[in-house]
């Protein structure tokens, strides 16, 4: 596609349940991001994948979030046993790996865990 | 870890105003870049600095970034409501590794 794809847009589940965000970078990109960002705030890292190498999970706020990266393309972040405070808009962005490389962000997925 | 803050956190101004915009590290970063984030949309680059002490405009925008890489500047001139919006920086360390996010600066323009 044309651009980062974000999937669902929308999703509000019930606490204590298990959700997948799916997100689907522009081709050829090597580099994927996912951000949190609550309501009016900053961005919140998450987790970073890069090429091949081990993604960089320090930003994950808890074991009950996990990611993961399939053929260097498609991800999924997984959040499990969700609580409220899980509540935000949840970001996902690609990029060239190169010095200077653009990030491309999607338009999010906004969580609301009630 | 590399951290880079902006302030101020929250700016309020009304159309006609200029303002800066500060992102600050104790970090070199081998580029710096500035995004614009609407309500509803995902953050979309206004512009990349890499070099030292260099200076882009952008119409009425214009970004600096410091001698030491280590900081950058945004200012805008007579401000419309149309510029309102989160403005965030980020920056790439010199080892090639991930972006790092200031927090942002949450911009009003009152018409």
């Amino acid at each position: 596609g044309a651009g980062v794809s974000q999937s669902p847009s929308n999703k509000v589940t019930e606490k204590g349940k298990d959700v997948e965000l799916r997100c689907d970078p522009i081709s050829g990109h090597t580099a994927l991001y996912w951000y949190r960002q609550s309501l009016g705030q900053g961005l919140e890292f998450l987790i970073y994948f890069q090429g091949n190498s081990a993604p960089d999970k320090s930003g994950l706020p808890s074991d009950r979030f996990s990611a993961e990266r399939t053929g260097g393309s498609v991800s999924t972040l997984t959040i499990q046993r969700t609580q409220q405070e899980d509540s935000a808009v949840y970001l996902c962005a690609s990029a060239f790996r190169q010095g200077g490389s653009r990030a491309f962000f999607g338009q999010g997925t906004r969580l609301t865990v009630v | 870890t590399q951290l880079l803050e902006q302030s101020p956190q929250f700016l309020s101004i009304q159309e006609g105003e200029n303002l800066t915009v500060y992102c600050n590290s104790s970090s070199v970063f081998s580029s710096l870049q500035w995004y614009r984030q609407e309500p509803g949309e995902g953050p979309v680059l206004l512009v990349t600095v890499v070099t030292g002490g260099e200076v882009k405009k952008l119409k009425r925008l214009t970004f600096q970034f410091g001698d030491a890489r280590k900081d950058s500047s945004l200012h805008i001139t007579a401000a419309q409501p149309g510029d309102t919006g989160l403005y965030l920086c980020a920056g790439e360390g010199t080892s090639g590794s991930r972006l790092t996010f200031g927090e942002g600066t949450q911009l009003t323009v009152n018409p």
